[in-house]
């Protein structure tokens, strides 16, 4: 397997404009994970789903921010509108369930750097 | 909530020489701890995975080892290499996704 797929792997936009990014979790992972990683507050869990349902978005961090998942394979992370204060890393990463519920070993993608301008 | 530390924030020792990271968390109730390296600007890779009733892990020069009953983990690092320079990100979780540590920055000088 080609482990964790994002794309796309920079993206540099202006403010005020949508961002899509987007991940391809391991082929048979039912959990589904999306994480920011910046300087001042590390790694911060936004999102994740379980068999392509959300189950927890407490940390998606303002309505701007919105993550579908519309099938096992595929989930977009959206920013509309972006803001400078939303450049950060954006990782994807998803976990096999060989115990029931999200805490198995995940597998991270290589992230999406985004920089808003 | 469960919170994750890591001490300490940055490392820097000579080549050669053997080293301890440091991982404490305040709920003892974890399904596994992971430990992960991370490279400038890149992923985060797996380290080892320590399952809740596990005391340690070992995979060639590295070795974690867990005491859930006080919250604490260590890596474990032999004859460190330049190679080896990186940020070390420890991570528990429970029945809730990973929470993770803010990391320790290595450098392994030559």
């Amino acid at each position: 397997d080609a482990g964790v797929i994002q794309s796309p792997r920079h993206e540099v936009t202006e403010m005020g404009q949508e961002v899509t990014l987007r991940c391809k979790p391991i082929s048979g992972h039912d959990y589904l994970f999306w994480y920011r990683q910046t300087m001042m507050r590390g790694l911060e869990l936004l999102i994740y789903f379980n068999n392509n349902v959300p189950i927890d978005d407490s940390g998606m961090p303002e309505d701007r921010f919105s993550a579908k998942m519309p099938n096992a394979s595929f989930s977009t992370l959206k920013i509309q509108p972006s803001e400078p204060r939303d450049s950060a890393v954006y990782f994807c990463a998803s976990s096999f369930p060989l115990l029931a519920g999200p805490g198995n070993e995940q597998f991270f993608g290589p992230g999406t750097r985004l920089t808003v301008l | 909530k469960q919170e994750v530390t890591q001490i300490p924030a940055a490392l820097s020792v000579p080549e050669g020489e053997n080293l301890v990271l440091n991982c404490s968390f305040t709920d003892s109730a974890i399904y596994n701890l992971q430990w992960f390296r991370q490279d400038p600007g890149k992923g985060l890779t797996s380290l080892l995975l320590i399952q809740s009733s596990q005391r340690e892990q070992t995979s060639g020069r590295l070795n974690a080892s867990l005491d859930k009953s006080s919250g604490r983990s260590t890596l474990y690092i032999a004859a460190s290499q330049p190679g080896d320079s990186a940020t070390y990100l420890c991570a528990v979780s429970g029945n809730t996704p990973l929470v993770f540590g803010k990391g320790t920055r290595l450098s392994v000088i030559a």
